[in-house]
């Protein structure tokens, strides 16, 4: 089945050890995205890419980076981890743009991220 | 910047009661509307969309949304629920030119 996966499913860090978070996706969509969702609240976008363009929310702090080496990974960056940055990390994609309207997103299982 | 709002944070009933989680979005021009559910440790899921046509939508599971353009309302609905439909419902907008935007969420607990 086609899907959206990401890895780990936990992960745990130490304050201010930078952490790699990773996803995948065998949908073959030009857009992927990367969700924080804090317990309890609604998903915040913090950024996505459509094909190699990268796309930054302009509430994303600079500690937040990510890459896309190809169509099928993404991976998100966090340099210094805070304990303010512990959260469910979820990545999404979809076959259009924001821009475009009309298109859904599709998610994966989510990274719980503990920052120690 | 457009906003949506949930008009529940956490409804509580027992099976087989009906269900209707509120849903309104700020923004005046076309706009496509989501529901998404998110089971207790599972990942947020499609129940159902609205893009154009018939504004009454039939999702997953015996889901229902009316989308209401006057009063920008996306009402979800359901007739009957059932213990397993204990989840965390969002609702979510977009429209051209902007992203995802989701609603803070609804927490549904029904109760055997």
């Amino acid at each position: 089945d086609a899907m959206v996966i990401q890895n780990p499913r936990y992960q745990v860090t130490q304050f201010g050890k930078p952490v790699t978070l990773s996803c995948s996706q065998t949908l073959n969509h030009n857009v992927m995205y990367w969700y924080q969702q804090k317990s309890s609240q609604a998903p915040k976008l913090l950024f996505h890419y459509y094909d190699k363009d990268f796309n930054n929310e302009a509430d994303t702090p600079d500690n937040f980076q990510s890459r896309r080496p190809n169509t099928s990974f993404c991976f998100l960056d966090i340099r210094s981890p805070g304990l303010g940055d512990a959260a469910m990390y979820l990545c999404a994609t979809s076959r259009k743009p924001p821009g475009q309207g009309g298109y859904e997103q599709f998610f994966g299982p989510g990274t719980r991220l503990t920052v120690l | 910047a457009q906003s949506v709002s949930q008009h529940n944070h956490h409804v509580i009933l027992s099976e087989a009661a009906s269900l209707e989680l509120g849903c309104n979005y700020s923004y005046g021009g076309t706009v496509n509307l989501f529901w998404y559910v998110q089971y207790p440790g599972q990942h947020l899921q499609l129940l159902l969309k609205y893009f154009s046509g018939d504004p009454l939508v039939k999702g997953i599971k015996g889901f229902e949304a009316e989308f209401i353009k006057s009063k920008f309302s996306f009402n979800l609905r359901k007739p009957s629920v059932q213990w397993s439909d204990t989840a965390e419902y969002f609702c979510a907008v977009n429209n051209y030119g902007q992203n995802f935007v989701f609603g803070p969420g609804t927490r549904l607990s029904v109760l055997p």
